[in-house]
């Protein structure tokens, strides 16, 4: 089955720094989501993003489907930022299972 | 308020109880499904329901039961819980099932088995 990777595993970073989080998978998809898991648990939308370019605020993603890859963007980082990110792919394959990757756990410090 | 409402929210019982874990949306959904989260592990899809009273196995069906009699509702069964079903546990629902829509998460059941 399609396999779904993130990098970086973990990332620690100032308040009001840059970063990029990646999004690898190893077959074509129709669906590609991100989102952040909170300190409390909850998942919470940031993106829908099979191709193309988005952005929301201060966060913005791109997924690049010939290429397989999928990058979020988060400028200026808030404290609030803080959690796992997940990536989410559905591949054209017809098995309309979602599969998620393994995150990347972001701590910004005040 | 468009939501998936879960209930409980947390939940302690003991090996062999069984249990139900109601799970349920207000935005004309097709699409159900449920995962689990483990440390290690990420997300893993227990079960999912393209439409009503069709459903079929994710990846870890073992140990769990599902219904879907109408649209709104699908709720998780754990006929005989055991340990290893200590987990935190998602429902998630979406326009359709073919992949071409956004998901959308419940707030997440923690549930541990004693």
């Amino acid at each position: 089955g399609i396999q779904v990777e993130q990098s970086p595993p973990d990332l620690i970073l100032q308040e009001g720094a840059n970063s990029t989080l990646r999004c690898n998978f190893s077959d074509s998809v129709n669906n590609l989501q991100w989102f952040h898991q909170n300190p409390w648990g909850q998942l919470i939308n940031l993106f829908y993003i099979p191709s193309g370019t988005k952005q929301n605020g201060r966060l913005s993603a791109t997924t690049v489907a010939t290429e397989r890859y999928s990058l979020l963007y988060i400028s200026s980082s808030q404290t609030t930022d803080s959690g796992v990110y997940f990536c989410a792919v559905v591949s054209t394959s017809g098995t309309y299972k979602y599969i998620f990757g393994t995150g990347t756990r972001l701590k910004v410090l005040a | 308020e468009a939501q998936v409402t879960q209930n409980p929210r947390y939940l302690i019982t003991v090996t062999g109880k069984k249990l139900t874990v109601t799970c349920s949306q207000n935005m004309n959904h097709e699409y159900m499904s449920w995962y689990r989260q483990d440390p290690g592990l990420g997300l893993r899809q227990i079960y999912y329901s393209m439409n009503v009273e069709v459903t079929d196995k994710g990846d870890v069906p073992e140990g769990y039961k599902v219904s879907r009699k109408e649209k709104r509702n699908f709720p998780l069964i754990l006929e005989s819980p055991s340990p290893n079903q200590t987990s935190l546990y998602f429902c998630a629902s979406s326009l359709s099932g073919l992949g071409d829509y956004e998901q959308y998460f419940g707030p997440g059941t923690r549930l541990t088995v004693t």
